[in-house]
């Protein structure tokens, strides 16, 4: 499984874009990047998920570069609630393997 | 109901003793995860169930834990002999695997396990 390092922990404002960035060096040829949010006291919650390039959707941005040792997603105009821990997952899509978690990027957002 | 839904959701017990937690995931998922997530650690697997089999379950980190899933729908998770390090939230996922699988896994709110 691919293993993947990211930030232990980034601070923003209220309406700034919020950019965090996973490596995954020795990322496979079937795996896709995945990110996930988590709340305290909740479950993780999928975000977004991408095999290459740019995919976006309502909530944020992922841009994976040609090479795909890395990914960035991009949280646009945060607010209070995005105040969470974020992590990032490489592997096969979900159903298909076991899926490993690390130990993700807590974003503090102040008014 | 429309999400996957975890019991108890709290369980207190002693150490030694027996503990079931019980996953319902969403109707015709046929992928289900077990994790478990100590404070300010990310989730750590477990055991992933392929319909009613396990097809991976080198997360389990003893032979006191043990997860069975005997109609590919619920899924029990087993302890035996607690100890206090198994103190943990366990978290429960299922994944659709079809032809149309977008890779989301959905969790459940998970079961706070404190051993005593």
């Amino acid at each position: 499984l691919a293993k993947t390092t990211q930030p232990i922990s980034m601070d923003s404002y209220e309406g700034q874009e919020v950019n965090i960035t996973c490596s995954h060096n020795n990322i496979a040829t079937n795996d896709y990047i995945t990110w996930y949010q988590q709340f305290p006291s909740q479950g993780p919650r999928f975000i977004i998920q991408g095999y290459k390039t740019k995919v976006t959707n309502e909530v944020a941005s992922l841009f994976i570069p040609a090479d795909r040792k890395s990914s960035t997603l991009s949280l646009p105009r945060v607010s209070l609630s995005d105040t969470a821990v974020y992590y990032c997952l490489v592997g096969e899509l979900a159903g298909r393997r076991a899926l490993t978690f690390g130990s993700g990027t807590r974003l503090q957002v102040q008014p | 109901g429309a999400g996957v839904s975890q019991t108890p959701s709290n369980k207190v017990t002693e150490k030694g003793k027996y503990v079931e937690l019980r996953c319902d995931p969403i109707s015709g998922h046929t992928a289900l995860y077990w994790y478990r997530q100590s404070l300010g650690q990310g989730p750590e697997f477990l055991i992933y169930f392929q319909g009613t089999g396990a097809a991976d379950d080198s997360g389990l980190p003893n032979d006191r834990f043990f997860a069975v899933r005997p109609e590919g729908s619920v899924s029990t998770l087993k302890i035996q002999r607690t100890e206090r390090g198994d103190s943990a939230v366990y978290l429960c996922a299922s994944s659709f695997t079809g032809n149309t699988n977008t890779g989301e896994l959905f969790f459940g709110e998970g079961s706070r396990l404190t051993v005593l």
